[in-house]
């Protein structure tokens, strides 16, 4: 059974950092690209990010482009999103995902539950 | 970037309507799109992939259709556990993005 467990979040100060991680189990890691996704309260989803199954390759929305990185530990079965100059509109629940198709990034098939950010004074 | 966009933003129905949204890309998107549905505090639940095809596990009475820049995801029948938000995505080219969703609620 696939699972993703997403940890990290809180809540941090504008222009702070944090760190969000996604626990993946149930299928080899590797071999799937996975993303990131978020929804800010009461509003609908926003895809965030992509890194292919070797990492090599990484892709973002503009709206994070600079500011966030995304990566993977393939020995750890965990992706990793790396989040500086935070800003209030960056406040919302962050999801990992999971690539449906192996070896392409394309349509998420699994999806966590999620780890919320708030971003306040 | 693509801008996507569905129509209506939300809709009323009642159980055993059909029911139809739609979702159009800025640009030419060929068949890369995916229909997913959300309930309220839950995760997405993929639903169609590559505008048509019916993800494993999914009920038959939903199905999606479309190339280019339109596409409709139909419901011929609505069940009580069909009343949720729907949203496409594209992904066509990055960055993948949503579209804004349709709310189907109980008339």
């Amino acid at each position: 059974e696939v699972q993703l467990l997403e940890s990290g979040g809180g809540l941090v100060q504008p222009g702070g950092s944090l760190r969000l991680s996604c626990a993946a189990s149930g299928f080899t890691f590797s071999n799937y690209a996975m993303g990131w996704v978020r929804q800010a309260p009461g509003k609908g989803l926003e895809w965030l990010s992509a890194i292919s199954g070797t990492g090599s390759r990484t892709y973002y929305a503009d709206s994070v482009r600079g500011r966030f990185t995304i990566s993977r530990d393939n020995s750890n079965n965990t992706l990793y999103l790396q989040m500086n100059s935070l800003r209030a509109e960056d406040t919302a629940v962050y999801s990992c995902a999971k690539v449906m198709v192996r070896g392409v990034i394309n349509y998420f098939d699994y999806w966590g539950q999620g780890t919320l950010v708030t971003v306040s004074s | 970037d693509i801008q996507m966009t569905q129509s209506p933003s939300s809709v009323s129905a009642s159980v055993g309507d059909r029911v139809t949204i739609t979702c159009r890309a800025s640009l030419g998107i060929n068949s890369y799109l995916a229909w997913y549905q959300q309930k309220p505090g839950k995760a997405p639940n993929l639903l169609i992939y590559s505008a048509s095809s019916l993800q494993t596990g999914v009920p038959s009475r939903f199905s999606g259709s479309g190339s280019g820049t339109d596409f409709t995801l139909t419901i011929s029948s609505l069940q009580p556990e069909d009343f949720a938000t729907y949203y496409c995505l594209q992904a066509s080219s990055f960055p993948f993005t949503f579209g804004p969703g349709t709310k189907v609620d109980i008339k």
